[in-house]
């Protein structure tokens, strides 16, 4: 079946200007999370939801990032006020629940460059 | 609090010599391990796992076998190929946690 998919791509950005970033998980996987990956680092957790809500957001650095899933299904990151800092590719990944044994699966990421 | 810290890379062997990456980790209690591998151009993808002291995982000749009493979960392969060129992430699930904790990655080139 169809994996973890996230649009766009590539997304390149001025300074200052507002963003969204897209992901559609796996058909059923209750569990959705963003990380953001920076250049020579590993992935580091920014926001998880369990269906529709955000049940732990600890990893999001600032009030300028938001994300949304208010379907249960597609989520969408949002930065607002984009800074160069922000450049980095943020993957989002699925599982079939919560359950700390479940094997999360990743999209290819959306790589964000701002300029 | 909880962490991973990976053998720094990058790594470059030649085809069929033996492979060990490093992983320690820190973390309250008995967490879950994993590694994944990223090939060139595409997503993390799971390699293998291990969620409880002792466990081995296993995957396409790779091992890694999860000691609480080093903290460690190395991954070792015994002849690689020029396929198995990608960067390699540790990473760990607290219990009863539900976010990744991963190491830096390390970058393995195999070369004929």
């Amino acid at each position: 079946g169809a994996g973890v998919s996230q649009t766009p791509s590539n997304k390149v950005t001025e300074k200052g200007k507002y963003v969204e970033l897209r992901c559609d998980p796996i058909s059923g996987h209750t569990a959705l999370y963003w990380y953001r990956q920076s250049l020579g680092q590993g992935p580091e957790f920014l926001i998880y939801f369990q269906g529709t809500g955000a049940a732990d957001d600890s990893g999001l650095p600032n009030d300028r990032f938001f994300a949304v899933r208010p379907e249960g299904s597609v989520s969408t990151l949002k930065i607002q006020r984009t800074e160069r800092g922000d450049s980095a590719v943020y993957l989002c990944a699925s599982s079939l629940s919560g359950t700390s044994g479940n094997e999360q699966f990743f999209g290819p990421g959306t790589r964000l460059t701002v300029l | 609090g909880n962490s991973v810290t990976q053998m720094e890379g990058p790594v470059t062997l030649s085809e069929e010599a033996f492979l060990t990456i490093n992983c320690t980790y820190t973390a309250t209690g008995y967490p879950s391990l994993f590694w994944y591998v990223q090939y060139p151009g595409e997503g993390l993808q799971l390699l293998l796992k291990a969620t409880k002291a002792d466990d081995k995982g296993s995957n396409k000749g790779f091992e890694a076998t999860y000691r609480k009493e080093t903290t460690s979960f190395h991954l070792e392969k015994g002849s690689v190929q020029v396929s198995d060129s990608a960067v390699y992430f540790c990473a760990l699930r607290p219990p009863g946690g539900n976010q990744f904790y991963f190491g830096t990655g390390t970058s393995l080139t195999v070369i004929p």
